[in-house]
């Protein structure tokens, strides 16, 4: 059974800080590793998908890194905005082409 | 125009009863998945399927199946529901290994 964890499970900052979160998986047959934003009331939606070890990938404030030879990924926010209020998953992908395995998520709450 | 759609958005049903979920992608994806989420909110995979091939979590009850008429479609019939079969089910769908997951907005079961 694969096992996906990621922490803090939940995480309060103020509008303006930076944060990040880590996320941890099998470091054998690696295929990709998928960060997600859920909002409350929405479905998930992909920011990163990250196939290669050293990979760091940015949109906007939010950026993410792979380390595939220690399996682990950290999220990053800088600056971080209410808007940015969310649960970010991370899912991993093994070589055997199975569906995406999911991280049980670090909810996020940005306080004015 | 929706990318992947869920109907229903709400299902109250009675314990017994037999019901589907429908699920329609207009992205020309060529994999298609159930999730499930769970009362800890965690999401866990159902069902896989594209043309060639449907993996199913042997975790799944039997009463659970995926109908596929053609590759745009992806819907879950479940047999003789109970009441932990509550739940928020979430279609989503990809172009395979390595691309993200477009999700629906979900179906959110209730068994009475």
């Amino acid at each position: 059974i694969l096992n996906v964890e990621q922490s803090p499970q939940s995480l309060h900052v103020q509008e303006g800080d930076s944060t990040n979160f880590t996320c941890s998986f099998p470091s054998s047959n690696f295929y990709a590793l998928h960060w997600y934003r859920w909002e409350t009331a929405k479905s998930p939606e992909a920011l990163f998908v990250m196939t290669l070890n050293g990979d760091e990938k940015k949109k906007g404030r939010i950026s993410a890194t792979l380390n595939t030879k220690e399996g682990y990924s950290y999220l990053y926010i800088k600056g971080s905005q209410p808007e940015d209020s969310a649960t970010y998953l991370c899912a991993f992908m093994d070589v055997g082409n199975t569906p995406l395995v999911f991280g049980k998520g670090t909810r996020l709450s940005v306080i004015a | 125009d929706t990318a992947v759609s869920q109907t229903p958005k709400y299902l109250v049903t009675q314990m017994g009863n037999d019901k589907s979920i429908k699920c329609e992608q207009n992205l020309g994806h060529d994999t298609m998945y159930w999730y499930k989420q769970d009362s800890k909110k965690f999401l866990k995979i159902m069902f896989s399927y594209n043309n060639k091939e449907l993996i199913i979590n042997e975790t799944v009850p039997n009463r659970f199946s995926p109908k596929s008429p053609d590759k745009a479609h992806l819907n879950l019939h479940i047999n003789s529901l109970e009441l932990g079969d509550s739940a928020v089910y979430f279609c989503a769908s990809s172009f395979g290994q390595g691309d993200g997951y477009t999700f629906g907005s979900g179906t959110r079961l209730t068994v009475v």
